[in-house]
C-alpha cells in the first residue's frame, strides 16, 4: 500500500519553457503532499507544502511564481517550472503521508529534469 | 547549523562488516525519526521508523538518543546490496507533518 506515482521521471526541455511534473497517491487520499528538489550529492531539500483545496506553502527562497504547484484533489498533486533555466536542472521528488500517525513518507519515483 | 546533520561518508567497508551512522538533530521539537536508503538517481525508501525505544529490523538497528539529539543506525553482516546513501530524516511537532533530511551518509560494502 501507500504508493506514490511521479512522472514523467524525465525530462529535457530548452530554456524558457514550462514542465509539468504530476504526483499522485494511488491507493490512499493525501490531503498534503510535499515537494524536495534534489542538487547532485546534496540532500533533499523541502520546496514546498502542496494542500487539497488551498494554497501552496512555500519554503524560504522558493519563488512561488516560478514553481506553480496544484493540489486539486485528494489524490494529485502537480509542479510546473515556468520558465526554465539551465540552473532548475535537478532531481524533483514528492512525497504524501499516509495518516496521522508515525508513518514514514512514501516518495514518488522522482523526475530528472534538464534544462538545456 | 544544518538541522538535521550527517557524515557523508563514504564509508567503504568489506562485506559482513558492521557499520554504524549517526546523524544529529538541532532542534529539540523533533517528534519523530526515520531512516531512508537512497540508491543512486532513485528516490529514497523507508528502511524503518525510529522510535524511543530503539528498534531492530533484521540486520538494521535503530537507536534514538533525545538527550543527546542524534539517532543512529547500525547495519550488520553488511551485504553488497546495501550499498546506498542513508539519510536520516525528521518531523518537528507542529511542522505540519513535513519531513527535514540530513544530506546523506554514503555505504559502499566491497566485495
Amino acid at each position: 500500500g501507500a504508493v506514490v506515482s511521479q512522472h514523467p521521471s524525465w525530462v529535457i526541455c530548452k530554456s524558457g519553457t514550462s514542465v509539468k511534473i504530476e504526483c499522485r497517491s494511488l491507493d490512499f487520499q493525501a490531503t498534503t503532499m510535499f515537494w524536495y528538489r534534489q542538487f547532485p550529492k546534496q540532500s533533499l531539500m523541502l520546496m514546498a507544502t502542496s494542500n487539497e483545496g488551498s494554497k501552496a506553502t512555500y519554503e524560504q527562497g522558493v519563488e512561488k511564481d516560478k514553481f506553480l504547484i496544484n493540489h486539486a484533489s485528494l489524490t494529485l498533486s502537480t509542479l510546473t517550472v515556468t520558465s526554465a533555466h539551465p540552473e532548475d536542472s535537478s532531481f524533483y521528488i514528492c512525497s504524501a503521508a499516509r495518516g496521522q500517525g508515525n508513518y514514514g513518507y512514501t516518495f514518488g519515483s522522482g523526475t530528472r529534469l534538464t534544462v538545456v | 547549523r544544518k538541522e538535521v546533520e550527517q557524515d557523508p561518508g563514504p564509508f567503504n567497508v568489506p562485506e559482513g562488516a558492521t557499520v554504524a551512522f549517526n546523524c544529529t538533530y538541532s532542534n529539540s521539537a523533533s517528534q519523530s525519526f526515520f531512516w531512508y536508503r537512497q540508491d543512486c538517481r532513485k528516490e529514497p525508501k523507508l528502511l524503518m521508523s525510529v522510535y524511543s525505544s530503539g528498534n531492530e529490523d533484521g540486520r538494521f538497528t535503530a537507536q534514538l538518543n533525545r538527550a543527546s539529539q542524534y539517532i543512529s543506525l547500525l547495519i550488520r553482516d553488511s551485504k553488497l546490496s546495501d550499498s546506498a546513501t542513508y539519510l536520516c530524516a525528521v518531523k518537528y511537532r507542529g511542522s505540519a507533518r513535513q519531513l527535514t533530511f540530513g544530506s546523506g551518509t554514503q555505504l559502499t560494502v566491497l566485495p
